[in-house]
């Protein structure tokens, strides 16, 4: 069955510390990525996709992440973390059925 | 453009009552999503619509259902209301669906007492 996991519940960096936040995946073929980024009492936002192509991916807010199949893994980094990063962030598959599935997602706290 | 508008924002209900909650999608989008939030869970697909049709439904019970209209905006009901149904509901829009970046609207947070 497909699905999105997101090992990490929460985690905790110091404003400027690099971040990276860790999804695996299950599917069949090759899947559409998504990383998506929900604020408080907000809506998410995408902040980057992986179709095909370059597997290190560019998004917004200086967000990266990198296309790993032979791990099915697809990790989103950020080199200096801000304390308005403090969101939650969910990784997602879209799987070709009209449907995009999404992990737990992980909490990310930013410290001063 | 205006962004997905979901209303109402905040409802309370009671156990065994119905709710009804509305999406309105980015002008040009025909796919609506629906999605359940809860803590913990993450986002639980509920169902997907394009030109009012259902073309794909989540692992939800019969009580959760949706429609939605010839100018593609949506509805989610959800009759008999449990305790369990507590939740953020949010609305993703796009245009064709499928593989496709999604826009959410704010969502709809529903709390059953």
């Amino acid at each position: 069955a497909q699905s999105v996991t997101q090992p990490d519940i929460h985690i905790t960096v110091s404003e400027g510390a690099s971040l990276e936040l860790r999804c695996n995946y299950s599917y069949g073929a090759t899947p559409y990525l998504f990383w998506y980024v929900q604020s408080p009492g907000q809506g998410l936002q995408l902040l980057l996709k992986y179709f095909s192509g370059d597997t290190l991916v560019q998004g917004i807010k200086g967000f990266e992440a990198e296309f790993k199949r032979s791990q099915s893994s697809f990790n989103l980094r950020k080199p200096s973390v801000h304390w308005s990063d403090a969101a939650e962030y969910f990784c997602a598959v879209g799987t070709g059925g009209f449907k995009t599935i999404f992990g737990a997602g992980t909490r990310l706290f930013v410290k001063a | 453009k205006a962004g997905v508008t979901q209303t109402p924002r905040y409802l309370i209900k009671t156990r065994g009552q119905q709710v009804t909650l509305s999406c309105s999608p980015i002008s040009g989008h025909r796919s609506v999503s629906w999605y359940q939030q809860t803590p913990g869970q993450g986002l639980q697909f509920l169902f997907e619509y394009f030109s009012e049709t259902q073309r794909n439904k989540g692992n939800f019970p019969g009580r959760f259902s949706g429609r939605q209209f010839s100018n593609s905006r949506s509805e989610m009901n959800v009759s008999t209301l449990e305790l369990g149904d507590s939740a953020l509901y949010l609305c993703a829009t796009t245009e064709e669906g499928d593989t496709g970046e999604l826009f959410f609207g704010e969502g709809s947070r529903l709390t059953v007492l």
